[in-house]
Parts: structure tokens; C-alpha cells; sequence
């Protein structure tokens, strides 16, 4: 089994379209999750942290289930510009940094 | 921009021949990773290093060693390289958030591919 599973798609949704995808971790001791978006041919980027209260940025809502191993995110009123791939990433639990990377999500938004 | 800057870019090489990748940061941060990254495979993390000397491998660190002689320098060998090694490698820097979780910050990438 994978560290971090993810569903690669690709998810095809319209213009205006709410979105979800999900993750799942293996790791129970894992202390930090984000989400990271990568454009076609592009470097990775910080998209947003989870936190186990759940946290928003401005269309994008990111939670975390602990008991279940769960990570979510979920994206409304989709643009054209958020096509992009969507990794789910988890720390291992040291304070190394060393993050395990969901081979990711793939978004197309089409007008 | 975090600084991070990888060279070269791209390369094409034969198999077997020793290949050198360089990351270069202007952060002063103590954390550089190297990662690859494979269609169905994520990004995978090679080689790390925590300071100056101070290296360690990650989950696919066979075929690849690393050198660290300055906090902003950190060097991936290939010694002989292999079809298998053909790849996007990503290097990568750690700094902390507010929240004291640390994030990576990536280099552009280097597309390998080995013939």
C-alpha cells in the first residue's frame, strides 16, 4: 500500500463546477498535510496547509479526518485557471522535513 | 521567489556516462532534497542533506550519490547513468510556517533522459 493514495483522475468538471478530491495516509503518527499544485512541465507549489479545524483560502477548502486518515479538498466555483495537478502531501512525523508526495490529482476545467 | 535555481535544465546522455546535476540556493536554509518524479510514481525523494557534509539517503537513493561542500551548493551524481535514471529531478529547500510545519519550496526541475 502507498503512504498517500490519491485518485489521479483526470476529474473534467465545467466552468463554475464545485469539486472535491481526496486523499488517504497510511502513516498515523504523520503531524503535518498540505496540498501542493502543479502546473503541466512546473514545478510543485504550497497551495495550502491542512489543519485539523479545516481551513479556507478564498475558494479552496482544505480538512483533515485524523480517525480516519483522510485528507480533503475542495474547490468551488471552479476557473479555467485551476487546471493543474493536485498533490496531497504528508510529513513523516520527524522534523526532518521529509514529506511524502500522492502521485496526484489531475483537474481539467473546461468552459 | 524562494532563490532556488537548478542547472542544467535539461540534458540528453548516454548510458554510462556520469552525470551531475547542481542546486543552488540563496536562503541560507539547512534543508536541500533532492526528489525525481515518474508518471504514476509522484515525486520520490533521492538524497537529503541537513547542513554542510551532512547528507542522507531518501527511498530511491541507489544509482545516485550527493555532495554538499557548501550551504548553498548541492550537487546529484550519477555515476553511470541508466535508462531507468531518465526523469524530471526536482531539488528542493525546507522553511518553516508560522505553525512550525515545514514546507518545501522546488527548483524549476532538470529533465534527464538517458539513451
Amino acid at each position: 500500500r502507498k503512504e498517500v493514495e490519491q485518485d489521479p483522475g483526470p476529474f473534467n468538471v465545467p466552468e463554475g463546477a464545485t469539486v472535491a478530491f481526496n486523499c488517504t495516509y497510511s502513516n498515523s503518527a504523520s503531524q503535518s498535510f498540505f496540498w501542493y499544485r502543479q502546473d503541466c512541465r512546473k514545478e510543485p507549489k504550497l497551495l495550502m496547509s491542512v489543519y485539523s479545524s479545516g481551513n479556507e483560502d478564498g475558494r479552496f477548502t482544505a480538512q483533515l479526518n485524523r480517525a480516519s486518515q483522510y485528507i480533503s479538498l475542495l474547490i468551488r466555483d471552479s476557473k479555467l485557471s485551476d487546471s493543474a495537478t493536485y498533490l496531497c502531501v504528508v510529513n513523516k512525523a520527524s522534523n526532518t522535513g521529509k514529506l511524502i508526495f500522492g502521485q496526484g490529482t489531475t483537474l481539467q476545467v473546461k468552459p | 521567489d524562494a532563490g532556488i535555481t537548478q542547472s542544467p535544465r535539461h540534458k540528453v546522455t548516454e548510458t554510462g556516462t556520469p552525470v551531475t546535476l547542481r542546486c543552488h540556493q540563496t536562503e541560507n536554509h539547512r534543508y536541500m532534497y533532492w526528489y525525481r518524479q515518474d508518471p504514476g510514481h509522484g515525486l520520490r525523494l533521492i538524497h537529503y542533506s541537513y547542513g554542510v557534509k551532512d547528507t542522507d539517503k531518501g527511498e530511491v537513493s541507489d544509482g545516485y550519490s550527493v555532495s554538499r561542500s557548501k550551504t548553498e551548493d548541492f550537487l546529484l551524481t550519477l555515476e553511470s547513468a541508466t535508462s531507468s535514471q531518465t526523469s524530471v529531478y526536482f531539488c528542493a529547500i525546507s522553511s518553516p510556517l508560522n505553525s512550525g510545519a515545514n514546507v518545501l519550496t522546488f527548483g524549476a526541475g532538470s529533465r534527464l533522459t538517458v539513451l
